[in-house]
C-alpha cells in the first residue's frame, strides 16, 4: 500500500498521560500537514510541514502539542498532558508542490484518541 | 479569515434522485477548490477538484461540480444516486498563498435509501 499510512489506529489513555501518534506520508510528498476531527466536524488544520520545517501552526495547537518531521519523512504528533477536550480524530495528509501543479492532498485513516 | 460553508448537514434521498450539495466559501484571493467523501469507516477521498480552467468540473463516480466565482460557491452534483453514495461529504477550500492548507465545511451526510 503506497498510501498515508498512519499509527495507531485507535489510542486509548489517562488523562494526564502523553501520547505520540506517527504519520507516513506517500513516499515522494514534501508536505505534510495534520488535522484533527471532531463528531459531526469537517477536519480542523493544526500543522504543515515542507520537507522538514515546520511552516504554520494553527491557533488549535496549545504549546501541549508538538509535532516534528525529522528528515522530512515521517512525522510524530505527540499531546503532552492530555485532556478530555483532545478526544478527537486525528488526521494526517500529504502533498506534492514539486512539480508545477500542486497535487491534491491525500489523506491517511487517522488515529483515533479517546481520552478517559 | 477563511470560512466555509455547506448548507445540509444531513441529506436523505432515494435511489435514482438527484444530488446537490451547496458549498459557500469565504476568501476573496485565488483559491483551489476541493469535493472530498468519507465513506463509512474509511479514509478521506478525493472526489473532485478545481484548479483553474473550465469551472465545471467532473470527478469520479458520475460526481460533477459547478465553480461559481461570482457567488463564492463550488455545490457538487450527481444525477442520480446510487445506495453506495451513502457517506459524508466534504469541501475544501485551498488559498493559493497558503501553502496547501485546506479549510473545510462541516460535512453533509448523505444517507441513499435502496
Amino acid at each position: 500500500d503506497t498510501g498515508v499510512s498512519q499509527n495507531p489506529r485507535h489510542k486509548i489513555t489517562k488523562r494526564g498521560q502523553n501520547v505520540t501518534f506517527r504519520c507516513d506520508p506517500i513516499s515522494e510528498h514534501n508536505r505534510l500537514y495534520w488535522y484533527r476531527q471532531t463528531l459531526g466536524q469537517g477536519p480542523e488544520f493544526l500543522t504543515y510541514f515542507q520537507n522538514e520545517a515546520q511552516l504554520e501552526k494553527s491557533r488549535l495547537l496549545s504549546d501541549r502539542f508538538s509535532a516534528e518531521r525529522p528528515k522530512g519523512s515521517f512525522s510524530t504528533l505527540e499531546i503532552q498532558r492530555t485532556e478530555q477536550g483532545d478526544s478527537a480524530m486525528y488526521l494526517c495528509a500529504s502533498s506534492s508542490d514539486r512539480l508545477v501543479i500542486t497535487t491534491e492532498a491525500f489523506f491517511g485513516q487517522g488515529t483515533r484518541l479517546t481520552v478517559v | 479569515a477563511q470560512s466555509v460553508s455547506q448548507h445540509n448537514h444531513h441529506v436523505i434521498l432515494s435511489e435514482a434522485a438527484s444530488l446537490e450539495l451547496g458549498c459557500n466559501y469565504s476568501y476573496g484571493g485565488t483559491v483551489n477548490l476541493f469535493w472530498y467523501v468519507q465513506y463509512p469507516g474509511q479514509h478521506l477521498q478525493l472526489l473532485l477538484k478545481y484548479f483553474s480552467g473550465d469551472p465545471l468540473v467532473k470527478g469520479i463516480k458520475g460526481f460533477e461540480a459547478e465553480f461559481i466565482k461570482s457567488k463564492f460557491s463550488f455545490n457538487l452534483r450527481k444525477p442520480s444516486v446510487q445506495w453506495s453514495d451513502t457517506a459524508e461529504y466534504f469541501c475544501a477550500v485551498n488559498a493559493l498563498n497558503q501553502g496547501g492548507k485546506l479549510i473545510f465545511g462541516q460535512g453533509t451526510e448523505l444517507s441513499v435509501k435502496p
